[in-house]
């Protein structure tokens, strides 16, 4: 059963880059299958999309997010990250890494979600 | 980007209830349309994948119907761990994009 994990930190100060990790555990990030996810919810918000990375690294952004953002695959160590540059208070937010594969394109699993405040 | 306008934003509901929830796409996304059920401080469930496909574990009670660019979200008789805030999302196209939300909340 697949399973995922995001790490990171909590507080990142404004200007500086946001980094995430999710690993994955129960399944390999090279099944052809699978896309890996990172989506985040503002607080008291709804959701947003903001990636999809393929374990070849082929990658798919938002627009909203394009020239802050680097998603890469590190199948090593069966992870995928995120990196969110020049971030504001804007950028407060659970992050949320899923993968897409049970059903083509639809979030299932999802991991837990991990808090990251964006202040000085 | 498609957008999802989803409607009501809110409702109050008993348990026993039918409940509708809408989903509307500002242009046609064929059946390419998931619902998620999200609770407080946890992730979102796949609930309802390609328009009417029941999520793994997701009790028969929940259905959803449509196509093109209005969707409908049904629970035929409300439960209690039914009380939670549910997303639609489109996956037609690149950016993927879910609706705003609606909280369904006890009356």
């Amino acid at each position: 059963q697949l399973q995922l994990q995001e790490s990171g930190p909590g507080l990142v100060q404004p200007s500086e880059t946001l980094p995430l990790t999710c690993t994955v555990s129960g399944g390999s990030i090279t099944n052809s299958k699978y896309y890996w996810v990172w989506i985040r919810q503002p607080p008291g918000k709804g959701l947003e999309w903001i990636g999809s990375v393929y374990y070849s690294g082929s990658t798919y952004y938002n627009p909203s997010f394009m020239s802050r953002l680097t998603i890469s695959v590190d199948t090593s160590k069966n992870q995928f990250s995120l990196k969110l540059k020049s971030v504001t208070a804007a950028d407060t937010a659970v992050y949320f890494c899923a993968s897409t594969g049970t059903y083509y394109d639809q979030f299932d699993p999802w991991g837990q979600g991990t808090l990251v405040t964006v202040s000085s | 980007a498609i957008q999802l306008t989803q409607s009501p934003s809110s409702l109050s509901a008993s348990v026993g209830d039918r409940v509708t929830i809408s989903c509307r796409a500002s242009q046609d996304i064929s059946s390419a349309l998931a619902w998620y059920q999200q609770k407080p401080g946890k992730p979102p469930k796949l609930l309802i994948h390609d328009v009417s496909g029941l999520g793994g574990g997701v009790p028969s009670r929940f259905s959803g119907s449509g196509s093109g660019a209005d969707f409908t979200l049904t629970i035929s008789s409300l439960q209690p761990e039914d009380f939670a805030t549910y997303y639609c999302q489109q996956f037609r196209t690149y950016p993927f994009t879910f609706g705003g939300g609606t909280k369904v909340e006890i009356k």
